[in-house]
């Protein structure tokens, strides 16, 4: 079945440092690839998406590029803020059934320090 | 307000006892998913709705969980008999339609099973 693997966290950065958190994934097929951001005491919310091999979703400053033949969908944000703390979670949609029907990897918690 | 809403935000019931959690989605989406994410890890789908019909039910756990969406609008998840692995944040999410790509979540209803 299909499956989201996303590194562990708390990651802690000061600060203006580079952020990247890892997301792998196993599908079969064509899936759609997804990043979601839970800020304190809020839902969650979409960041960014891809729908195909080589494709690069990015918002607010975080980019994430599509990998097929690493099975991959890093996060990346050059110069994090404080505002930036939050849980990232990487999901992916089979592209069979419903976009809305989403694997969900376990989430990185992300701590920026002033 | 314009957002997903979910109640309640948080209950705490006995085991053995049976439960509603509604969620009332954004105003003119038809399409509502119910996920359940348990402590530290990422959320799970359970069902979703596309107008008053359940699409897929795959996610339920067992057939003490039931999910109904008479009218098109609100849903309300239904736990009868709960137990104490039942305990986790029930999430609430709608969208445009089953395809368009990007899922508006609630904040949430915690449960608690004693």
């Amino acid at each position: 079945g299909n499956s989201v693997t996303q590194m562990e966290g708390p990651v802690t950065l000061s600060e203006e440092a580079f952020l990247t958190i890892n997301c792998t994934y196993t599908a079969t097929g064509y899936p759609s690839l997804f990043w979601y951001v839970q800020y304190p005491g809020e839902g969650l919310q979409l960041l960014l998406k891809a729908t195909k091999a080589d494709d690069k979703g990015s918002n607010k400053g975080f980019e994430a590029t599509y990998r097929k033949e690493t099975t991959s969908f890093h996060l990346e944000k050059g110069s994090v803020q404080v505002s930036d703390s939050a849980v990232y979670f990487c999901a992916l949609s089979s592209g069979t059934d419903s976009w809305g029907k989403l694997q969900f990897g376990a989430g990185t918690q992300v701590v920026v320090t002033p | 307000g314009a957002g997903v809403s979910q109640t309640p935000s948080n209950k705490v019931t006995e085991k053995g006892k049976y439960v509603e959690l509604r969620c009332d989605p954004i105003s003119g989406h038809t399409a509502l998913y119910w996920y359940r994410q348990s402590l530290g890890q990422g959320p799970e789908f359970l069902i979703y709705f596309q107008g008053t019909g359940a699409a897929d039910d795959s996610g339920l756990p067992n057939d003490r969980f039931f999910a109904v969406r008479p009218e098109g609008s609100v849903s309300t998840l239904k736990i009868q008999r709960t137990e104490r692995g039942d305990s986790a944040v029930y999430l609430c999410a709608s969208a445009r339609g089953a395809n368009t790509g990007e899922l508006f979540f609630g904040e949430g209803s915690r449960l608690t099973v004693l």
